[in-house]
């Protein structure tokens, strides 16, 4: 396969415990997304990385969460003491190009949830 | 900031119906526009989109989508659905300039096609 992973499918968490989700895009791709997809709601933009810099970082993303691409191949979203408001499911992307690029699209993965008790 | 609204959020439709899904955003500038759809226990995937050009675009398994520039929308259509396209759908937006890559998605509209 392919497409982008992600792991853990899955996460059940106790309030103020610390998770860590890792995204594997499609290898080529050098720009990774993630997002956050709360229920009945469409994904939000979290944050962005093009190869290993971070460019993009959306308010959503409070200083209890912190995202990282450290050789701008797989990427880490750590959250930190977690809240139950953080139980979501949480979505990566990759491309190979700006997403305002007409040939170019990006690809998401299965995403993890996470639950936070 | 751009913003993205999704009037339908639960459509039910007999097979053969056609199809109409809402979409209107909201930005200054020129925007790229996409409809992706989510269907179950898949991943999200592009079904179209739009960057400039006509405004007519058409996606995959016969969907198509009408940008209207003056009235911020871009309904997504197709003529008659099948029970396959039981699916999520989601109405996205980019800023088409800046080199900002933050999509703004709608709240989505499940679609429940009835055989």
């Amino acid at each position: 396969d392919t497409g982008v992973s992600q792991n853990p499918r899955h996460k059940i968490t106790k309030r103020g415990q610390n998770v860590t989700f890792r995204c594997d895009p499609i290898s080529e791709h050098n720009r990774l997304y993630w997002y956050r997809q709360t229920l009945g709601q469409g994904p939000e933009f979290l944050t962005y990385f093009q190869n290993e810099a971070q460019l993009e970082k959306s308010r959503l993303l409070s200083d209890r969460f912190s995202a990282e691409r450290p050789k701008g191949s797989f990427s880490t979203l750590e959250i930190q003491r977690t809240e139950q408001g953080d139980s979501a499911m949480y979505l990566c992307a990759s491309s190979l190009n700006e997403l305002t690029t007409p040939s170019d699209t990006q690809y998401f993965g299965p995403g993890t949830r996470l639950t936070v008790l | 900031a751009q913003s993205v609204s999704q009037h339908n959020h639960h459509v039910i439709l007999s097979e053969a119906a056609s199809l109409e899904l809402g979409c209107n955003y909201s930005y200054g500038g020129t925007v790229n526009l996409f409809w992706y759809v989510q269907y179950p226990g898949q991943h999200l995937q592009l079904l179209l989109k739009y960057f400039s050009g006509d405004p007519l675009v058409k996606g995959i398994k016969g969907f198509e989508a009408e940008f209207i520039k003056s009235k911020f929308s871009f309904n997504l259509r197709k003529p008659s659905v099948q029970w396959s396209d039981t699916a999520e759908y989601f109405c996205a937006v980019i800023p088409n300039s800046g080199g900002y890559q933050k999509v703004t998605f709608g709240t989505g509209t499940k679609l429940q096609v009835i055989p």
